[in-house]
């Protein structure tokens, strides 16, 4: 148990539906990070937070998919009007501000049926 | 664009055999970090790697970063079924937002 914590573990949807996915860092961790990660790859980075400050964002990301981090603690992302091709394990990692160390959670896996 | 090669993609070797598995690239990286993810789980540290030249050992598995920070191994020795997994190497770019670059992961099987 890295300390990184995200709910659920796992999310069957049907294609068309919202999903919203939730991860809570390591307390002192400033540094978020979500992943999309298919079978057999290493993570894709989708998008990246400071604080509560969403400073990054992946070109790839289409806007169907959504990240807050509101008051610098937990994170959430959403994906509205899900498709096939969203269905992944999403990945959510934090870091201190000192090193490029990421930890992970265990991850969420979506399923879009 | 920076990447990271991993190799071999995939390897399945008896129990008690010796192996190595390689990331490669082009670019420097201020920092390198290997990781081992279980079916169904997240990526779990194994180590990070700061210094070119760098060797660091965990029990039996020996990391080393190059000398010009470009590349990276993975010896493990007599490995066991419990090192079964996929060992995934990212390496730091060193930009303001902290980005690791992934490799695509080597995919290990080790049968008893």
């Amino acid at each position: 148990d890295t300390g990184v914590s995200q709910d659920p573990r796992h999310k069957i949807t049907k294609r068309g539906q919202n999903v919203t996915f939730r991860c809570d860092p390591i307390s002192e961790h400033n540094r978020l990070y979500w992943y999309r990660q298919t079978l057999g790859q290493g993570p894709e980075f989708l998008t990246y937070f400071q604080n509560e400050a969403q400073l990054e964002k992946s070109r790839l990301l289409s806007d169907r998919f959504s990240a807050e981090r509101p008051k610098g603690s937990f994170s959430t992302l959403e994906i509205q009007r899900t498709e096939q091709g969203d269905s992944a394990m999403y990945l959510c990692a934090t870091a201190d501000g000192f090193t490029d160390t990421q930890y992970f959670g265990p991850g969420t896996r979506l399923t879009v049926l | 664009t920076q990447l990271l090669e991993q190799s071999p993609q995939f390897l399945s070797i008896q129990e008690g055999e010796n192996l190595t598995v390689y990331c490669n690239s082009s670019s420097v990286f201020s920092s390198l970090q290997w990781y081992r993810q279980e079916p169904g789980e997240g990526p779990v540290l194994l180590v990070t790697v700061v210094t070119g030249g760098e060797v660091k050992k965990l029990k039996r598995l020996t990391f080393q970063f190059g000398d010009a920070r470009k590349d990276s191994s993975l010896h493990i020795t007599a490995a066991q079924p419990g090192d079964t997994g996929l060992y995934l190497c990212a390496g730091a770019s060193g930009d303001s937002n902290y980005q690791l670059i992934w490799g695509a992961g080597t995919k290990l099987i080790i049968k008893p």
